[in-house]
């Protein structure tokens, strides 16, 4: 069965950090880019990070630029997401998807097809 | 950065009912357009990709059009499974963007 995982979320106190991981099992996880998506409660969606199958090369959200870091390790099958200085506005539940592949002569379509069931990330004293 | 804004922000729609969302790019997106559904407590499903291809699985009363700055997304004969929310997301530049969401309510 194809699926992703997510788990590492929690409370965190304003200033802390918190290491997300994604589990992938059922595809060849090293072919996919991958992204972390995330929804404040009640909110809609914000995207937050994109890397690609390499782990070459990555891409930020303003918002999180400077205190997120995505990575990942294609031996384990699995996607980080290293989050520093976490502020109240970064509460959300995370999600991280794959890239539904190849469009015309991309490597990517940029559309994201596998979901993770989300992992809750509380910033708060 | 490209803002992607959605109309309406909600929508109320009966059972058989065909109903339309726009979806606006603030600059040209070309075909880098993707439509998601989201239904309460759980993770958003793709849809449509590339503006108008038809995701894997999914009900062929679901379309998608548009190209440049404007999308839409339409759904005929409106299914019970279908009220939901509904994102658009651009993908022609970092960072990607997703508009605001379309909740679609039962009349």
């Amino acid at each position: 069965e194809v699926q992703l995982v997510e788990s590492g979320g929690g409370l965190v106190q304003p200033g802390g950090s918190l290491r997300l991981s994604c589990a992938a099992s059922g595809f060849t996880f090293s072919t996919y880019y991958m992204t972390w998506v995330r929804q404040a409660p009640g909110k809609g969606l914000e995207w937050v990070s994109y890397i690609i199958s390499s782990g070459t090369s990555t891409w930020y959200a303003d918002s999180v630029k400077g205190r997120f870091t995505i990575s990942r390790d294609n031996a384990k099958n699995s996607l980080y997401l290293q989050m520093n200085s976490l502020r109240a506005e970064d509460t959300a539940v995370y999600y991280c998807a794959t890239d539904r592949g190849p469009y015309s002569s991309s490597p990517n379509s940029g559309a994201f097809d596998i979901w993770g069931q989300g992992t809750m990330v509380t910033v708060s004293s | 950065d490209i803002q992607m804004t959605q109309s309406p922000s909600s929508v109320s729609a009966s059972v058989g009912d065909r109903v339309t969302i726009t979806c606006r790019a603030s600059q040209g997106v070309s075909s880098w357009l993707a439509w998601y559904q989201q239904k309460p407590g759980k993770a958003p499903k793709l849809l449509i990709y590339a503006a108008s291809s038809l995701q894997s699985g999914v009900p062929s009363r679901f379309s998608g059009s548009g190209s440049g700055t404007e999308f839409t997304l339409t759904i005929r004969s409106l299914q019970p499974e279908d009220f939901a929310t509904y994102y658009c997301q651009q993908a022609n530049s970092f960072p990607y963007t997703f508009g605001q969401g379309t909740k679609l309510e039962i009349k």
